[in-house]
């Protein structure tokens, strides 16, 4: 089947702007997972889903960043007045249930903030 | 503290083998991915090790050493298109949480 798809791929946003990223996980996996990475830099851990639930928001970096994933399958990951410190590329994982189980990833967005 | 090394950047030939070394200290441990991440793209899965001792799978092979907090990929038989990053990732014991390397980017050359 399909692998994990984001949308968009690019966005390029004002200073102060909100974003809505997208994220299509493989069907039938549980767990949801996004990332930020910098450049050069491995992915950095924002929050987790178990189906709907989001168990762990602990990486999100302020509360200006929030996601959800309502029906447990598509997520989105808000960020509210971006800052030029938010661009990055922002991946999103799923995986069939948690521990030990192979994470795959979408080809991520990349958000620049001018 | 979490912390997962390895080195920045590599340079290898082609027809060659290299050997990526991660080194990690964290608070839990459950196991070891590795990960290839071409430039501008997602990583995909390599390997993934619980207990010690080597695993081989076709050019790639990984190794895991508990005690020492030690890790290394081994590519063998090096292509052009194995020129990407490699991340190693640990998974603490405690959760599902990924605490991932800096990743090492691979050069190779003719």
């Amino acid at each position: 089947g399909a692998g994990v798809s984001q949308s968009p791929r690019y966005k390029v946003a004002k200073r102060g702007q909100d974003v809505a990223l997208r994220c299509d996980p493989i069907s039938g996996h549980v767990s949801l997972f996004w990332y930020q990475q910098a450049l050069g830099q491995g992915p950095e851990f924002l929050t987790y889903f178990q189906n709907e639930a989001q168990l762990d928001k602990s990486g999100l970096p302020s509360d200006r960043f929030f996601a959800e994933r309502p029906e447990g399958s598509v997520s989105t990951l808000k960020i509210q007045r971006t800052q030029q410190e938010d661009s990055a590329v922002y991946l999103c994982a799923s995986s069939l249930r948690d521990r030990g189980e192979t994470q795959y990833f979408g080809p991520g967005t990349r958000l620049l903030v001018l | 503290g979490q912390n997962i090394d390895q080195p920045t950047e590599m340079t290898a030939t082609e027809g060659a083998i290299v050997q990526i070394n991660c080194t990690y200290q964290t608070s839990g441990f459950n196991g070891l991915f590795w990960y290839q991440q071409h430039a501008g793209e997602a990583p995909t899965f390599l390997s993934y090790n619980v207990l010690d001792g080597l695993e081989e799978k076709g050019r790639f092979s990984s190794f895991l050493s508990r005690s020492k907090g030690y890790s290394y990929l081994l590519l063998k038989e090096l292509q052009m298109k194995d020129s990407a990053s490699y991340l190693c990732a640990v998974e603490k014991d405690s959760n599902y949480q990924l605490i991932w390397g800096a990743g090492t980017k691979l050069i190779i050359k003719p």
